[in-house]
């Protein structure tokens, strides 16, 4: 089993549609977790982290699940630019050092 | 707003050649992360160094890759004899010791 397993998609929605992404990961001693967006041939860029009581930016929505071990990501009003891939991203070292593992990513496809 | 610095961004070479990657984190990031990414899937995590040590080289291909950061700054990654399943984004990230890691553009490796 992986560490961080996420839906590869792809999903495909219309503009202005909400979306929502989950990624469930191994380790309940988990420090940190965080969304990456990454386009095409490109790198991956934070997003936003993800917090106990759940963070909001805009159209996007995390969550964090503790008990069930999962972390969500909710875009609303979908926009063409939001075309990407979203990987899910958690950190099991511990307080002093970090030792991330990535999900496959998960590919949005945003259609007019 | 400081970067992650990666040269080259691009790089073709014949098998068996010897190939170098060369980052520059943010200033004042002592970890470092050296990733590998094949199209499709998550960045897979080769070396990771703390200041010029490295603390996680579990999944590095010793017998052809090398890693080092003398000084504690910048790094570099080489690959000798490179072999055609090497072909893939080679992405260098920092961090703030227990903080998210931020990217470079990372260099796409073509093995012919």
């Amino acid at each position: 089993r992986k560490e961080v397993e996420q839906d590869p998609g792809p999903f495909n929605v219309p503009e202005g549609a909400t979306v929502a992404f989950n990624c469930t990961y191994s380790n309940s001693a988990s420090q940190s977790f965080f969304w990456y967006r990454q386009d095409c041939r490109k790198e991956p860029k934070l997003l936003m982290s993800v917090y106990s009581s759940g963070n909001e930016d805009g159209r996007f929505t995390a969550q964090l699940n503790r008990a069930s071990q999962y972390i969500s990501l909710l875009i609303r009003d979908s926009k063409l630019s939001d075309s990407a891939t979203y990987l899910c991203v958690v950190n099991m070292g511990g307080p002093n050092f970090n030792k991330f593992y990535f999900g496959s990513g998960t590919k949005l496809n945003v259609k007019p | 707003e400081a970067e992650v610095a990666q040269s080259p961004r691009y790089k073709i070479t014949e098998k068996s050649q010897a190939v170098a990657f060369w980052c520059d984190p943010i200033s004042g990031h002592a970890t470092l992360y050296w990733y590998r990414q094949i199209l499709g899937q998550g960045p897979e995590l080769l070396v990771q160094f703390q200041d010029e040590s490295v603390v996680d080289d579990s999944q590095l291909p010793k017998d052809r890759f090398s890693a080092e950061r003398l000084k504690g700054v910048d790094s570099t990654l080489k690959i000798q004899p490179a072999e055609l399943g090497d072909s893939a984004m080679y992405l260098c990230a920092s961090s703030l010791k227990g903080h998210e890691q931020f990217f470079g553009p990372g260099t796409r490796l073509t093995v012919l």
